[in-house]
């Protein structure tokens, strides 16, 4: 059975700062990784979306890595601001055709 | 934005009664998902579909079935509510393992 964490649960960091989201998954055999962003009381964006044969990819001052030997998947936001504050969602497209999550960072940027 | 429309966006419904939730999409996206999200769970998935009449279940399917007779449409029925079904419900589509894109959610409340 497929299990996504995400480390840390939440997270508080002052204007500007460099941050690393991680996502940890239990099963290697993975389609993809998408990376979802949820404000409060709304749905979830898509950020960011890596393929399996994908290392990494790249929006704006996003950058997310695969590493699926490892089972794990970071999430870089460069420079934050106060309009990041929202919890960051991972998920995994398994063989199976689930799509599973992890439980979020949430994040707070400070002014 | 993904065209999908979640109805309704809220229901308060009794104990003991039926409640069916409608997901409709304009994407001919072949994959369709139903989520529940709750406080300290993130995202579970109830049901999902990968064509029309082809359905599976996801982590957490009792109380619950769901139907697919046409591509656009993934109904989402609670057979019996219970106060434990109170939720916010999310569709989601996607073609195979590609981007997945979310509904705006159905916040249900079962008294």
């Amino acid at each position: 059975k497929q299990e996504v964490t995400q480390i840390p649960a939440a997270l508080s960091v002052p204007e500007g700062e460099n941050l690393v989201l991680n996502c940890s998954f239990t099963d290697s055999a993975i389609y993809n990784l998408q990376w979802f962003r949820q404000d409060p009381g709304k749905g979830l964006t898509s950020l960011l979306l890596i393929q399996s044969s994908q290392r990494e990819q790249t929006s704006g001052r996003l950058n997310a890595s695969l590493d699926k030997s490892s089972g794990r998947s970071t999430l870089y936001i460069a420079a934050s601001q106060p309009g990041d504050s929202a919890t960051y969602l991972c998920a995994v497209y398994s063989n199976t055709g689930k799509l599973i999550f992890g439980q979020g960072t949430t994040l707070q940027v400070k002014p | 934005d993904a065209g999908i429309t979640q109805s309704p966006r809220h229901k308060v419904t009794e104990t003991g009664t039926p409640v069916t939730l409608r997901c409709h999409q304009t994407e001919n996206h072949r994959y369709m998902y139903w989520y529940r999200q709750d406080p300290g769970h993130g995202l579970r998935l109830i049901h999902y579909s990968y064509g029309v009449k082809d359905t599976d279940k996801g982590e957490v399917s009792d109380g619950y079935s769901v139907s697919r007779s046409k591509t656009e449409d993934f109904l989402l029925t609670l057979e019996s509510a219970t106060s434990s079904q109170t939720s916010v419900y999310f569709c989601a589509i996607s073609e195979g393992p590609l981007e997945a894109f979310f509904g705006q959610g159905t916040r249900l409340t079962v008294v």
